[in-house]
């Protein structure tokens, strides 16, 4: 079954120091991987996709296929960084992608 | 003002009553969903819709019913049948499927009493 994996609840790192936020999938397709965001008191909200290949807000986040991963990163965390992330998948069905499934979330906490 | 309204913000339901949470987007977006939020469970998949006059069950469907009569709208319905339906609610659309991106309403939380 498809399925998104977050094994962490909550994550508490010290400013500065670098953040990992795991993320792994289970489907034998051709993955789209995303990452979410939800701030105190906003909507939830994109972060990044994979297939951008972009840096946002100094996150990255790599696919690798091959560990069915696709770990969020950033080298110094800010105190601002503080929310819940949620990795995503899209799934494709006969041509029609349409259905987008997360995983649980996990809290980062950024401690000054 | 663009973007994909849910309402109301906070609802309340006796047990056995059916209740239906209203979604609406102008966004002009074919793809909608449902997800039910729990603490520690993450965004669980209700049910989703592609195209007007078509919906498909999600990972939790049941106790739950959709329509999508119209683009704009997909209201979902929690029936007496659902367990467990105190939860916080979110309603999202996007353009279509693939690696587009998503948007959200602000989320509806259920209370049965």
């Amino acid at each position: 079954a498809q399925r998104v994996t977050q094994p962490e609840k909550l994550l508490s790192v010290f400013k500065g120091a670098p953040v990992e936020l795991k993320c792994n999938y289970s489907y034998s397709g051709s993955p789209e991987l995303f990452w979410y965001v939800q701030y105190s008191r906003q909507r939830l909200q994109l972060l990044l996709r994979h297939i951008s290949r972009e840096s946002i807000k100094g996150f990255t986040a790599d696919l690798n296929k091959g560990e069915t991963s696709f770990h969020l990163k950033k080298p110094f965390a800010q105190e601002e960084d503080s929310a819940m992330y949620y990795c995503a998948l899209s799934l494709h069905y006969g041509g029609a992608t349409n259905k987008l499934i997360f995983g649980t979330g996990t809290l980062l906490a950024v401690q000054p | 003002d663009g973007g994909i309204t849910q309402s109301p913000k906070y609802l309340f339901r006796k047990e056995g009553q059916n209740v239906t949470l209203s979604c609406e987007q102008n966004l002009n977006h074919d793809a909608m969903y449902w997800y039910r939020q729990d603490p520690g469970q993450g965004l669980r998949l209700i049910y989703y819709s592609q195209i007007v006059n078509d919906f498909q069950k999600g990972d939790i469907a049941e106790g739950y019913s959709v329509s999508r009569e119209k683009k704009e709208s997909f209201p979902l319905t929690v029936t007496s049948a659902q367990k467990n339906p105190t939860a916080f609610y979110l309603c999202a659309s996007r353009t279509g499927g693939g690696n587009t991106e998503a948007f959200f309403g602000q989320g509806t939380r259920l209370t049965v009493v």
